[in-house]
């Protein structure tokens, strides 16, 4: 079993709807877990962090985490063209130096 | 501010070359990595550094070495390369595994042929 998985997609779209995109993980004294958006060819940029369960909103971002089910999950308002990138799911884990394992990244795509 | 610094963006290598990918950064961030990220796949841990002098191995440290002698600079060097070598490397640091935001460099788009 991967440590983190995701669906690498693609997941596609209309402009305007609400893009789901899921994680699970392996380890569950997880601790901390992360969305990254990464455009091709570029490097991935934090989008949103959460750390307990429940919903984290920020903008058009929520984060949801569900530690018993081992899941956590991105949901994007009103999606844009400009969302259009791979979403990297990544997790620390406790111990050592805690390590970031990060997922395959799930591909999404807005369709104007 | 520049953030992570990378240098080169690309680069061709020959079989049984060596190079250094140059990583410097001006946060004063404690933890430094090194990333692999192979297309369609996530980002492989190569090395890590908590500091000055302290270094570790990742999840995929062979073929690779890593000195850490300032809290700037993390260079990656590579030994022999070998075409299983190619991919993309991303350096990254972070101020510590308590505020694991990492900041990514541009990327170096390494081929070896």
């Amino acid at each position: 079993q991967k440590e983190v998985e995701q669906n690498s997609g693609p997941l596609s779209v209309p402009e305007g709807a609400i893009a789901s995109l899921n994680c699970t993980y392996s380890d569950r004294g997880s601790q901390s877990f992360f969305w990254y958006r990464q455009y091709s060819g570029k490097s991935p940029e934090l989008i949103m962090s959460i750390y307990s369960n429940g919903d984290k909103e920020d903008g058009r971002f929520t984060a949801q985490l569900n530690k018993a089910s081992q899941y956590v999950s991105l949901l994007i308002r009103d999606s844009q063209p400009s969302d259009s990138a791979t979403y990297l799911c990544a997790v620390r884990s406790p111990g050592g130096y805690q390590k970031v394992t990060f997922g395959t990244g799930t591909k999404l795509q807005v369709i104007p | 501010n520049a953030g992570v610094t990378q240098t080169p963006k690309f680069r061709i290598l020959k079989i049984g070359q060596s190079m250094t990918l140059q990583c410097t950064q001006d946060m004063n961030h404690n933890y430094m990595y090194w990333y692999r990220q192979d297309p369609g796949m996530g980002l492989k841990l190569i090395y890590y550094s908590v500091g000055a002098g302290i270094t570790d191995k990742g999840e995929v440290p062979n073929g690779y070495n890593v000195s850490r002698s300032t809290t700037e600079d993390f260079p990656l060097r590579l030994e022999l390369a070998a075409p299983s070598q190619t991919s993309v490397y991303f350096c990254a640091s972070s101020p510590g595994p308590e505020n694991t935001e990492a900041f990514f460099g541009q990327g170096t788009r390494l081929t070896v042929v």
